[in-house]
Order: C-alpha cells, then sequence, then structure tokens
C-alpha cells in the first residue's frame, strides 16, 4: 500500500541544524513532487516546502526561505528536509505529503497539487 | 492566498447538519481539499477539487464551491466524527490551509 514514514526528528539547540527523511513505497515515487508540511503545537498547518518530481524546482514558505533544503533521492525513494539555523518557532511536527496527482508528463502545477497521502510525522523540538 | 475558514469551533448533537466555510482572498477555481484531524494523527483527505469525496469517505461529508467561496458539510454529525477540519488552497504557491474548524458533539 502507499506508505510514506518520516524520521529524523528530534531535539536541538537553536542555530543547529537537522535532517529529515521520508521513505515512500507503494507507488512510482519519481513520477511525484513532494512536499513537507509542518504543525506546531496546538497550531493549525503550515506549508513548508515543494520539490518537483524530477528535483528541478523547489519552493519554500517565506518562514524557512535560506534556512531549509528541500531534496529528493529517487533511486532511494526519499525525500529530505535539511534544516539550518534552527529557530524555537521552527517546533513542530513535520509531515510530508504526496501530491494526489503524478506530475511525470503532466503539468508542471501537478507538482504541488493538493496532498491525498501524508505520513505519520516526526517531532522536532527546537529548544535549548 | 488567504484561507478565512468559520467557524473557529462548534459544537452540535449527535445527527445534526454541521457546515463549515472557508473564502479565498482570490480566485481559486476549484482547487480546495478539506482534511479531517484527529488529536495525534496525521491530516486525512476528505475531499478533493472542491467537491469530490475521497475514496473510502463516508458520504455524510460533502464538499461545494469555486472561485473565492467554499463549503464543507456533515449531514449527521456522528461520535467519530469529533476532529479539526482543514480547507487548503493549491491554486497557487505558497500552498496554504484555513484555520481549522475544531468539531465537538455537544
Amino acid at each position: 500500500q502507499v506508505q510514506l514514514v518520516e524520521s529524523g526528528g528530534g531535539v536541538v539547540q537553536p542555530g543547529r541544524s537537522l535532517r529529515l527523511s521520508c521513505a515512500a513505497s507503494g507507488f512510482p515515487f519519481s513520477s511525484y513532487g513532494m512536499h513537507w508540511v509542518r504543525q506546531a503545537p496546538g497550531k493549525g498547518l503550515e506549508w513548508v516546502a515543494v520539490i518537483w518530481y524530477d528535483e528541478n524546482n523547489h519552493y519554500y514558505a517565506d518562514s524557512v526561505k535560506g534556512r531549509f533544503t528541500i531534496s529528493r533521492d529517487n533511486s532511494k525513494n526519499t525525500l529530505y528536509l535539511q534544516m539550518n539555523s534552527l529557530r524555537a518557532e521552527d517546533t513542530a511536527v513535520y509531515y510530508c505529503a504526496r501530491p494526489g496527482i503524478a506530475a511525470a508528463g503532466n503539468v508542471a502545477t501537478y507538482n504541488y497539487y493538493g496532498m491525498d497521502v501524508w505520513g505519520q510525522g516526526t517531532t522536532v523540538t527546537v529548544s535549548s | 492566498i488567504q484561507m478565512t475558514q468559520s467557524p473557529s469551533s462548534l459544537s452540535a448533537s449527535v445527527g445534526a447538519r454541521v457546515t463549515i466555510t472557508c473564502q479565498a482572498s482570490q480566485d481559486i477555481s476549484h482547487y480546495l481539499n478539506w482534511y479531517q484531524q484527529k488529536p495525534g494523527k496525521a491530516p486525512k483527505l476528505l475531499i478533493y477539487d472542491a467537491s469530490n469525496l475521497e475514496i473510502g469517505v463516508p458520504s455524510r461529508f460533502s464538499g461545494s464551491g469555486s472561485g473565492t467561496a467554499f463549503t464543507f458539510t456533515i449531514s449527521s454529525l456522528q461520535p467519530e466524527d469529533i476532529a479539526t477540519y482543514y480547507c487548503h488552497q493549491y491554486d497557487d504557491l505558497p500552498l496554504t490551509f484555513g484555520g481549522g474548524t475544531k468539531v465537538e458533539i455537544k
């Protein structure tokens, strides 16, 4: 079945770095754009970043631009989020999510189509 | 694109009809999803493209609207529907979510 499994979360001091991973299975990972979405404790959902299926483009929320980098390894069916210069406000559960339509061979906007499959999330706590 | 969702919370009886609205700050056509999130769980897709029911989702859930005004309805509220519901636009980047509606049983 289609599955996304995040890992790499933990407790980290402000200013330090962390890399999250998302292992995908059950679908042609290399045909889909992929998202990261986060949720701070007791708060709503916040989109973080998207990467095109072929890695040719990536876009970020203003709140993380210049500090976070989304990447993927299609040979390993894995999505990554490199988080640098972490701040207390980055404390959240981080989800990877798949758009509802494959982008390969389709219009570019399908890379960031609405998400239909989500991982279980991994918790990042930024605290001294 | 700002997504204004209302109400932020509601309390209704079992069997009641529940309606949540979402207003986009600009025309997003039909590029809107509705999600259900229970505590400690990932969001679950209920409605895609504004009005299409995701496979396996009970038919008491429905969505309507296009452009800037959208509505999500639970036709007969059940105890298992207690959750927070979010609208989400994917017409343009950056993607955005509504603030959420927490649904409780009266």
